[in-house]
């Protein structure tokens, strides 16, 4: 079993929806990552959390850390959204970050 | 926006050759990592450096795998004697304390 879960693997959305995607882990974090990959293959970090909530413009991440999980929030999704959508986790008491499959995400005008 | 430089963007090379894929990670960054993703597959920790030496590495990071900060400025990842196996897009990433991380856009490398 993987240690970082994401769901959906796969997720398809009109423009202007609002999209939720998931991730859960089974160990110890002093961080949790948000990335994004474009078709590319290059990496951007969306964000760090470590506890709470964040957001940058149309992007909300959360973190329960007492639950293991995070979710990452797309308001008003726009074809441009469209990539693979990384959750990573830092491992605690080392700097290993341990990644899930990734979310393909496709935004339809 | 300070960037994470790669390079070469791709690398062709025989099985059995050594390679040296090249970063230039964000200037004041402190913490320098390697990753790598194999085609179709998710994305790998390979390897962690800080205060110039090794922090943390994976299963993966054997002894045909090591890196280097030669000269302040660079950050090397040099497999020694390479197998079909390591054709992957290999990631460096930087950072600073409590930051996000900052990747390169990726060494494709192609074993044949």
């Amino acid at each position: 079993k993987n240690e970082v879960e994401q769901s959906p693997q796969n997720l398809t959305a009109q423009e202007g929806e609002f999209i939720t995607i998931n991730c859960s882990y089974s160990v110890g974090i002093s961080a949790l990552h948000w990335l994004q990959q474009h078709p590319g293959g290059g990496i951007v970090s969306l964000f760090m959390l470590s506890s709470g909530k964040k957001k940058h413009g149309r992007l909300i991440a959360t973190i329960n850390i007492q639950e293991k999980h995070s979710s990452l929030h797309i308001t008003a999704s726009h074809p441009r959204d469209s990539a693979v959508y990384i959750c990573a986790v830092v491992a605690r008491r080392t700097d290993k970050l341990i990644f899930g499959t990734g979310t393909r995400l496709q935004v339809f005008p | 926006e300070p960037e994470v430089t790669q390079t070469p963007s791709h690398q062709v090379t025989q099985m059995g050759q050594e390679v040296i894929l090249r970063c230039v990670p964000i200037s004041n960054h402190l913490y320098f990592y390697w990753y790598r993703q194999i085609l179709g597959q998710k994305v790998e920790f390979l390897v962690s450096f800080y205060n110039n030496e090794i922090s943390e590495k994976s299963e993966i990071f054997d002894d045909q795998f090591s890196v280097e900060r030669p000269d302040g400025s660079n950050f090397t990842l040099k497999i020694r004697s390479t197998k079909l196996e390591d054709s992957a897009m290999y990631f460096c990433a930087s950072t600073g304390i409590g930051e996000k991380l900052f990747f390169g856009s990726g060494t494709q490398l192609s074993v044949l």
